[in-house]
């Protein structure tokens, strides 16, 4: 099982670049969302999805796009890479709403805007 | 507005010795409470969650946590730590919509010899 993956694992960009993050689950869930992480900040939720189509923003969603054309990807794009973007990124996973679900992550994306 | 506070940054425990993290939280409704480990470089694990019943929740590799409604906190236990258990911790709360998670800033534990 291949659960959430995210690609890539690392990544360089100069200031003003554009880049996507792929998020993809094999899990066939609903439910998708991406957070970035940040030394003594915790995770914060940028943006997420509960279903192909539909997307809302989280708590930090300026600077990012999302879209779902299908249940399996869920791309984070970066239209203009700025310093303050530099983070992890995590993607995250589940199957829906009911107090059962767990939520997967995948392994992150290390970002570095220079 | 939802928070989660985890006063803790660092914490040292010897190995075999107890362990207790903090986690409060401040939410409107009744939470759904979660703690996540984050080794080195890895994604997070779901340890335990909560979302009703049994305020004392076991979760995988020996730990628990309690609920304890009237003090808002949800802290986490282990009776003896293991060296491999050094690593990062997170406290999480959420409502139903399960992917609008509130992270704690973390607690990163140390496990000396």
């Amino acid at each position: 099982n291949a659960g959430v993956t995210q690609t890539p694992k690392f990544q360089v960009l100069k200031t003003g670049q554009s880049m996507t993050l792929q998020c993809a689950q094999d899990m066939n869930h609903e439910y998708m969302s991406w957070y970035r992480q940040d030394p003594g900040m915790g995770l914060r939720l940028i943006h997420y999805s509960v279903g192909a189509g539909i997307t809302d923003q989280g708590e930090v969603p300026n600077g990012y796009n999302v879209s779902r054309s299908t249940t399996e990807d869920f791309p984070l794009r970066l239209l203009s890479a700025a310093p303050s973007q530099t983070s992890v990124y995590f993607c995250a996973s589940s199957s829906g709403q009911r107090s059962g679900n767990t939520i997967y992550f995948g392994e992150g994306s290390w970002l570095t805007v220079v | 507005a939802q928070s989660v506070t985890q006063p803790d940054i660092h914490i040292t425990v010897s190995e075999g010795a107890s362990l207790e993290l903090r986690c409060n939280y401040s939410y409107g409704a009744t939470p759904y409470l979660f703690w996540y480990v984050q080794s080195p470089g890895q994604g997070l694990q779901l340890l335990l969650k909560y979302f009703s019943g049994d305020t004392l929740v076991q979760g995988i590799k020996g730990f628990e946590a309690e609920f304890k409604r009237s003090q808002s906190s949800f802290n986490l236990r282990k009776p003896s730590v293991h060296w491999s258990d050094a690593a990062e911790y997170f406290c999480a709360v959420g409502p139903t919509g399960f992917q609008k998670l509130v992270f704690g800033t973390g607690t990163r534990l140390l496990v000396s010899p």
